[in-house]
């Protein structure tokens, strides 16, 4: 496709159950970014993709978060043992080395 | 480490004024900075980017950007608002010469644009 497609749009979990979040970059994109955002606030960088680099995993807020990118293109989220502070809007994007990245529309995820 | 300051949680303005978002950042080296806009219910579009050269760059529906190096400042601005900017506004920074730099984004700032 020619944006950043990500899926579910919209996911309700139970709390303690696990969830993966699934982003489809832009063909050619050597970066992928996860970012987290509350209830119109700010985004949170979670972890950053950089061609065959090492992950930058800095910004998960616990090891109950992981995320892998396979092939250099499609990238998972998982979140283990989901508890309500998780749930928040999960923004993907992607980017050529330099340039500046392009957002999907995110996935709305609500832990009750 | 990289770091990006937006002091205003939300700009209010009256349609036809100029206005101006403001931004403040911190990075270890070159910046390469960006706005973004989020449209409510929507994802973050592009709006503008600054890598090197002119301080002042266009971007997408009319707006433009001041790079002013020595106050690490990028704010965002147009002469004349529209009721349609009503969004919320991002500023965002990485360190342009490292590849391993992640985008970093500052807090957001609501503009509300009055008819």
């Amino acid at each position: 496709g020619a944006g950043v497609s990500q899926s579910p749009s919209n996911k309700v979990t139970e709390k303690g159950k696990d969830v993966e979040l699934r982003c489809d970059p832009i063909s050619g994109h050597t970066a992928l970014y996860w970012y987290r955002q509350s209830l119109g606030q700010g985004l949170e960088f979670l972890i950053y993709f950089q061609g065959n680099s090492a992950p930058d995993k800095s910004g998960l807020p616990s090891d109950r978060f992981s995320a892998e990118r396979t092939g250099g293109s499609v990238s998972t989220l998982t979140i283990q043992r989901t508890q309500q502070e998780d749930s928040a809007v999960y923004l993907c994007a992607s980017s050529l080395t330099d340039t500046e990245a392009f957002f999907g529309q995110g996935t709305r995820l609500t832990v009750v | 480490a990289q770091s990006v300051a937006q002091p205003e949680d939300q700009v209010n303005v009256a349609e036809g004024n100029p206005l101006t978002v403001k931004c403040t950042y911190s990075v270890s080296g070159n910046p390469y900075l960006f706005w973004y806009v989020q449209y409510p219910n929507r994802g973050l579009q592009f709006l503008l980017k600054y890598i090197t050269g002119d301080n002042l760059v266009k971007g997408s529906y009319g707006f433009e950007a001041e790079f002013n190096k020595s106050q690490t400042s990028f704010h965002l601005k147009k002469p004349s608002a529209l009721v349609s900017d009503s969004a919320l506004y991002f500023c965002a920074v990485r360190d342009l010469y490292s590849s391993a730099s992640k985008i970093i984004f500052g807090s957001g700032t609501r503009l509300s644009i009055r008819p």
